[in-house]
């Protein structure tokens, strides 16, 4: 069983809409992470929300964690053809030193 | 802003030979991790290493990888005997300091390296 799957697979948007992306998990966790990766390119970091947290900000970012359907949705507002990237939720079961779980990812485009 | 770098960002080697891929974390972070990516493919853990031990490793981290920070600011990763399926693009990370609330759980990734192996 997959620890992360993230869905839709792939998401295509004109620019300006506001793009989300889902990820389920299997088991309890400490927190979940998203990164995006551009085309063969490093992990960006962009949000970590922990266990005991329900939603959090960071500019056009916004993220939910619901325990109770182990899942989390990554939200980009007013999306850029910049934002054009591969996105990634992990998992951490503990803190600091514990490994990340990655899903598949999903590819989202956005369209000027 | 600091970050991890690592090298060489691409290698191409032939089957059995030996590869080092290096990586400089964050100065101050504490914890060390090698994940790789085969193409296409998510991203999946080899190994953390904390201390100069390793703490926890994958099935994927078997004897023919070895981890080292010989100095340091260095982190390397070795594999000894190169096999086709060991081509994947391969990312160090870095967390944690003594400042950094919760001991930091957020990774910080490099650019990663390219291996082809032939």
């Amino acid at each position: 069983s997959q620890q992360g799957e993230e869905d839709p697979q792939a998401l295509s948007i004109q620019e300006g809409e506001n793009a989300t992306m889902n990820c389920s998990y299997k088991t309890s966790i400490n927190n979940l992470q998203w990164y995006r990766q551009n085309s063969g390119r490093g992990l960006v970091h962009l949000i970590l929300i922990r266990s005991n947290e329900r939603e959090k900000h960071s500019g056009r970012l916004r993220v939910t964690l619901d325990t109770s359907k182990k899942s989390s949705s990554l939200l980009i507002t007013a999306s850029r053809a910049a934002d054009t990237a591969s996105y990634f939720c992990a998992t951490q079961l503990t803190g600091a030193n514990s490994k990340l779980t990655f899903g598949k990812g999903i590819t989202l485009s956005v369209r000027p | 802003e600091p970050e991890v770098t690592q090298t060489p960002s691409h290698q191409v080697t032939q089957m059995g030979q030996e590869v080092i891929l290096r990586c400089v974390p964050i100065s101050n972070h504490l914890y060390f991790y090698w994940y790789r990516q085969i193409l296409g493919q998510k991203v999946e853990f080899l190994v953390s290493f904390y201390n100069n031990e390793i703490s926890e490793k994958s099935e994927i981290f078997d004897d023919q990888f070895s981890v080292e920070r010989p100095d340091g600011s260095n982190f390397t990763l070795k594999i000894r005997s190169t096999k086709l399926e060991d081509s994947a693009m391969y990312f160090c990370a870095s967390s944690g300091s003594w400042t950094s609330g919760y001991l930091g759980e957020t990774q910080y990734f490099g650019p990663g390296t390219r291996l082809l192996v032939l």
